[in-house]
């Protein structure tokens, strides 16, 4: 399957707290999953990528664990700031053809979560 | 680096005419342009896959009539709405990838297409 799940729909965390968001797929064959910063009006922004041969990944005060039997993977962010205030979206990858070249990759979206961080 | 432009960043039209999207790669040679479609509040749907100097790959459901799309050179995609009804009024997003970056994607600002 395609689908990547992604919950809370919704998420308002005191400012210094952790945000928390997670993700699930079915597909085996996802072997990229990177999670996208979207502010309103604006295209989304790669945040931080993890590959599954690595069980977390931290940027910063960005931290993505990433639990390859459970097929499933969270965000962290640690510190919560209001200007993390955005819609957060996870995403997976998988290469759909036998060409390895760049254009053979696909990302298919979580359907977002929207965090608000507040003061 | 890898940044991605589109214009025009909003556009506003009547209903019947056709609309114009560029997607330009700035500092890179874009091997691969995708186009997603946003709906308020909902996740990035994507329409189609296009290669340099080929026809594109359209997703399930996206009528390739209507929805033309063109990748003449390494820098540039253009998604042209044919016909456009007020039902195509939407947010449309493009990126780009290279053949070194494999699976990450450049994301553009995206165009808000409003039809009257």
């Amino acid at each position: 399957q395609q689908q990547v799940k992604q919950s809370p729909q919704s998420l308002i965390v005191q400012k210094g707290g952790i945000s928390i968001i997670n993700c699930a797929y079915e597909n085996t064959a996802f072997d990229y999953f990177p999670w996208y910063q979207q502010f309103p009006g604006k295209g989304p922004a790669l945040l931080i990528a993890i590959r599954p041969d690595v069980s977390e990944k931290k940027e910063g005060r960005f931290t993505i664990s990433f639990n390859k039997s459970a097929k499933q993977f969270s965000l962290h962010i640690m510190d919560s700031q209001p200007g993390d205030s955005a819609t957060y979206f996870c995403a997976a990858s998988r290469s759909v053809g036998a060409d390895s070249g760049a254009g053979s990759y696909q990302l298919t979206f979580g359907k977002g979560t929207k965090l608000s961080v507040i003061p | 680096g890898a940044v991605v432009s589109q214009h025009p960043s909003r556009v506003i039209c009547k209903s019947g005419t056709s609309v114009k999207i560029e997607c330009r790669s700035l500092d890179f040679q874009a091997t691969t342009m995708f186009w997603y479609r946003q709906f308020p509040k909902k996740s990035l749907m994507l329409m189609a896959t296009s290669n340099e100097g080929s026809k594109a790959t359209y997703e399930q459901g996206v009528e390739k009539d209507k929805f033309l799309i063109n990748h003449a050179s390494l820098t540039l995609s253009t998604l042209t709405v044919t016909s456009a009804h007020p039902e195509d009024s939407s947010f449309y997003i493009c990126s780009g990838n290279y053949r070194d970056s494999y699976n990450e994607q450049f994301f553009g600002p995206g165009t808000r297409l409003t039809v009257l």
